[in-house]
């Protein structure tokens, strides 16, 4: 079964409203997360990496307040798109892993979050 | 700057006829060697991986990938495809700077397609 469990699959806001998505790991603790974002038809582009208990780390040119992550605990962590707009329209993927050895460890992913800005 | 090339964007293979999918990879040092499939609207499914050891890695459903130094290559191989391994396929690397990982490098994808 699933071991990183994203949610919402799907959601449809309004431009100028904000979005919560939520990552967690159901049976092991995530000390890292990541967020990438994919286009139709392109590769997965990574936003940003979390460490439990500290600021994400951005990518370049990835917008650090208009894509707000929280990774407040080992379980759970969050991207909230503030005052969404239509090109923010994407799908939205994390995954987590655990210890410093990341790469070592399985590197789980969610089933992603479909995100439509009207 | 670590990057990954996946020169087919589509491939079509008829079921039952082996499989090769190209991943060519650009980094100083050896990487971490990810494949993924993500089928229509999903998360990535991890087929197999590679750090160290021996170079012909196995993976799930019946995949595997051969890690050659000398081409910074790592191809996926299935000795006979089944219609249930329509999707898209992804090559990464994954790579350590002193913040610690710095998150998956994915090619673009190849689009597998299955004709009966």
């Amino acid at each position: 079964g699933a071991v990183v469990s994203q949610h919402p699959s799907r959601v449809i806001c309004k431009s100028g409203t904000s979005v919560k998505i939520e990552c967690r790991s159901l049976d092991f603790q995530a000390t890292t997360m990541f967020w990438y974002r994919q286009f139709p038809k392109k590769s997965l582009m990574l936003m940003a990496t979390s460490n439990e208990g500290s600021k994400a780390t951005y990518e370049q040119g990835v917008e650090k307040d208009k894509f707000l992550i929280n990774h407040a605990s080992l379980t759970l962590s969050t991207l909230t798109v503030t005052s969404a707009h239509p090109e923010d329209s994407s799908f939205y993927i994390c995954s987590a892993g655990t210890g410093p050895a990341i790469y070592n460890s399985p590197l789980h992913f969610g089933n992603g979050t479909r995100l439509t800005v009207t | 700057a670590q990057s990954v090339t996946q020169p087919d964007i589509h491939i079509t293979v008829s079921e039952g006829a082996s499989l090769e999918l190209r991943c060519n990879y650009s980094y100083g040092a050896t990487p971490y060697l990810f494949w993924y499939v993500q089928s229509p609207g999903q998360g990535l499914q991890l087929l197999l991986k590679y750090f160290s050891g021996d170079t012909l890695v196995q993976g799930i459903k019946g995949f595997e990938a051969e890690f050659k130094r000398s081409q910074s290559s790592f191809n996926l191989r299935k000795p006979s495809v089944h219609w249930s391994d329509a999707a898209e396929y992804f090559c990464a690397v994954g790579t350590y700077s002193g913040g610690g990982a710095d998150g998956l490098t994915f090619g673009k994808g190849t689009h597998l397609i299955i004709q009966p």
